[in-house]
């Protein structure tokens, strides 16, 4: 049982690059989540998904697009790059109480 | 939407001693409460939940917290730390859908 599985876990990007995050789950959670975590910001929620094909923005949505066309996936797409997106990003997913991937460490130079 | 607040941001405690994190939520509506840990380039554990029932809850590693809903509080305890132990610790908050809301993050550092 994996659990929530994220990758990569590091990366580097120049400006203005694209790449995308990606996360599975296999417990069959319906809600799934990508957060970003800043020094001394805690956890800031970028966008959640309630199910397959259904998407919303969270607190911190700009610059960043997901998807969500099974249970299992739910990935996290960066455009355009930008030095303000360097920052460890986490996945969960929930039922009940929330699991969590181990985190990518974007750095955008 | 909840808001969560940690009020201390670090928290230095020596070997063996003990540890109170304090944790208050916004509203006093019927709420799910949750302690995560973060060990050093690690993602987030879950250490403990109340969802009902009694209103002091038990979790890994010696961790206990208190529910008040009088005081909308969550507080996090340890009689006796170990080095081990040293990690961020965070509050989160759900009001019983699947959205949570997490407080900013307290830095516990267990000096030998």
């Amino acid at each position: 049982n994996a659990g929530v599985t994220q990758t990569p876990k590091f990366r580097i990007l120049k400006i203005g690059q694209s790449m995308t995050l990606q996360c599975t789950q296999d417990m069959n959670h319906n809600y799934m989540y990508w957060y970003r975590q800043d020094p001394g910001m805690g956890l800031k929620l970028i966008y959640y998904s309630v199910g397959a094909g259904i998407t919303d923005k969270g607190e911190v949505p700009n610059g960043y697009n997901v998807s969500r066309s099974t249970t299992e996936d739910f990935p996290l797409r960066l455009e355009l790059a930008a030095p303000s997106q360097t920052s460890v990003y986490f996945c969960a997913s929930s039922f009940n109480s929330y699991t969590f991937g181990s985190g990518t460490r974007l750095t955008v130079v | 939407a909840q808001s969560v607040t940690q009020l201390d941001s670090q928290v230095p405690v020596f070997e063996e001693a003990p540890v109170e994190l304090r944790c208050n939520y916004s509203s006093s509506v019927s709420v799910y409460l949750f302690w995560y840990v973060q060990y050093p380039n690690q993602g987030l554990q879950l250490l403990l939940k109340y969802l009902s029932g009694s209103t002091l809850v038990k979790g890994i590693n010696g961790f206990e917290a208190e529910f008040n809903k009088s005081q909308t509080s969550f507080h996090l305890r340890k009689p006796s730390v170990h080095i081990s132990d040293t990690a961020e610790y965070f509050c989160a908050v759900s009001d019983r859908g699947n959205q949570f809301y997490f407080g900013t993050g307290t830095s516990l550092t267990v000096i030998p």
